[in-house]
């Protein structure tokens, strides 16, 4: 049974670019969530996808946006780059959207490196 | 909003030793806990989670955590640490239905 599974696993971009990063859930998840872990921080909450709608969206600006096609995969993009944005990005999948009693299974990340 | 702080960033013990990582939340309503670890250059592992079921709650690993309301705790323990123990852990609460807050993070050192 495949884990979450993330692409790529670590990109390098400069700035002003944009960065589009992949996940694919856990088997029979149908919701996905994404966070951002700067260096020696906890991840933070960006936003969560459930039948193909942004449900909820943590403080992140526009430049952040998703998507979630009908076999449940996502991808997160962002635009206009910044150095800041420079992080390890975590997706992160669950069952049936009932709620965060659901256990959310992380994947390995990607790290994005803005030069 | 629901938080949480993680006291001490960095904690260390030796082999064999208890291990403890505090971890204490602030939220309006009765919350879900979670403890998760993160090994080097990995995503994040579920240890355990708290849903207002048993106060005790026991994880993988040999760890368990015990949710106190009247201290807004809920720390995670093991009572000999290994060495495969170091990692990173984070504690999280649930805010809402949808997101987990995780605090800053303990760093956990085990000396052989």
């Amino acid at each position: 049974d495949a884990g979450v599974t993330q692409s790529p696993t670590h990109l390098i971009k400069t700035r002003g670019q944009q960065v589009t990063l992949r996940c694919s859930p856990k088997s029979g998840h149908d919701t996905v969530s994404w966070y951002q872990q700067a260096l020696g921080q906890g991840p933070q909450f960006i936003f969560q996808y459930y039948e193909e709608e942004e449900r909820q969206r943590g403080n992140f600006p526009d430049r952040f946006s998703g998507h979630q096609f009908p076999n449940y995969s996502s991808e997160l993009n962002v635009n206009a780059l910044l150095l800041g944005d420079s992080a390890l990005y975590l997706c992160a999948s669950s069952l049936d959207g009932t709620g965060v009693r659901e256990t959310q299974y992380f994947g390995p990340g990607t790290r994005l490196l803005v030069l | 909003a629901q938080s949480v702080t993680q006291l001490g960033s960095h904690v260390s013990v030796s082999e064999g030793a208890l291990v403890l990582l505090r971890c204490n939340y602030s939220s309006s309503v009765p919350p879900y806990l979670f403890w998760y670890v993160q090994y080097p250059n990995q995503g994040l592992q579920l240890l355990l989670k708290y849903t207002s079921a048993a106060t005790l709650v026991k994880g993988i690993n040999g760890f368990e955590a015990e949710f106190k309301k009247s201290e807004t705790s809920f720390h995670l323990t093991k009572p000999s640490a290994h060495m495969s123990d170091a990692a990173e852990y984070f504690c999280a609460v649930s805010e809402g239905a949808q997101k987990l807050v995780f605090g800053q993070g303990t760093r956990l050192t085990i000396n052989p």
